[in-house]
């Protein structure tokens, strides 16, 4: 079955350096997505950055880059330029078939409080 | 703005009592979504819904039911509410199944007294 790991269930960062928050997966099949989703105090969930696992080029949004390794099952959300509203929990995603029972797995991580220290 | 509406945004009831949350996804969304999140704890997949039909089940206690009816819009029933019922329940919608993100609505806060 698949499942999504995060390791860290909280971090801080200083004002204007770069964090790294890491996720890895589990999974048997070779095509997903996988997902960085933030969820600041309003408790609203954002999208940050998305990855296809067939593409070989890591995805960035802006500040946001991630580091996509296949083999390893690794996908983790690098913070350049950390700003005060960076503060938030991050959730890491897996969205893939189950060849076995066609599900839509959509697996969230348990996620990773970051804190941004002025 | 997510383009998925979920109705009411707070709600506060008593134990025993049966409440209905509304989603609406995002047009052209076949795919619904509904999601449970405690407080300070993760988000528990309850059961998704594609083009009118079933398609998976979580951890959904059988207290609770949903639906998702032939406009695409969705509903979620929980009876017989329990303290431990209080949480932030999302409606999540993407295009289709297997591919691309999905879109949170901005979830409805149930509190049972």
């Amino acid at each position: 079955a698949q499942t999504v790991t995060q390791s860290q269930p909280e971090m801080s960062v200083q004002e204007a350096e770069t964090v790294t928050l890491s996720c890895t997966y589990d999974t048997s099949e070779s095509d997903y997505y996988l997902f960085w989703y933030k969820q600041p105090p309003s408790r609203q969930m954002i999208l940050v950055i998305r990855q296809e696992a067939y593409k070989q080029q890591n995805a960035t949004e802006n500040r946001f880059s991630v580091n996509f390794q296949k083999a390893a099952k690794s996908f983790s959300l690098k913070i350049s330029d950390s700003q005060l509203g960076d503060a938030a929990m991050y959730f890491c995603a897996y969205r893939g078939p189950s060849m076995k029972t066609s599900y839509d797995k959509v697996i969230f991580g348990p996620g990773t409080s970051l804190s941004v220290i002025p | 703005d997510s383009g998925v509406t979920q109705t009411p945004k707070h709600l506060i009831t008593a134990t025993g009592q049966r409440v209905t949350l509304r989603c609406s996804p995002r047009s052209g969304d076949l795919s619904v979504y509904w999601y449970q999140q405690s407080l300070d704890q993760g988000l528990q997949f309850l059961i998704q819904y594609y083009n009118g039909e079933e398609r998976a089940k979580g951890n959904i206690l059988e207290r609770f039911s949903a639906q998702q009816f032939p406009d695409l819009h969705s509903e979620l029933n929980l009876s017989s509410l329990e303290l431990g019922d209080s949480a932030l329940y999302f409606c999540a919608s993407s295009v289709g199944l297997y591919t691309g993100e999905l879109f949170f609505g901005e979830g409805s806060r149930l509190t049972v007294l």
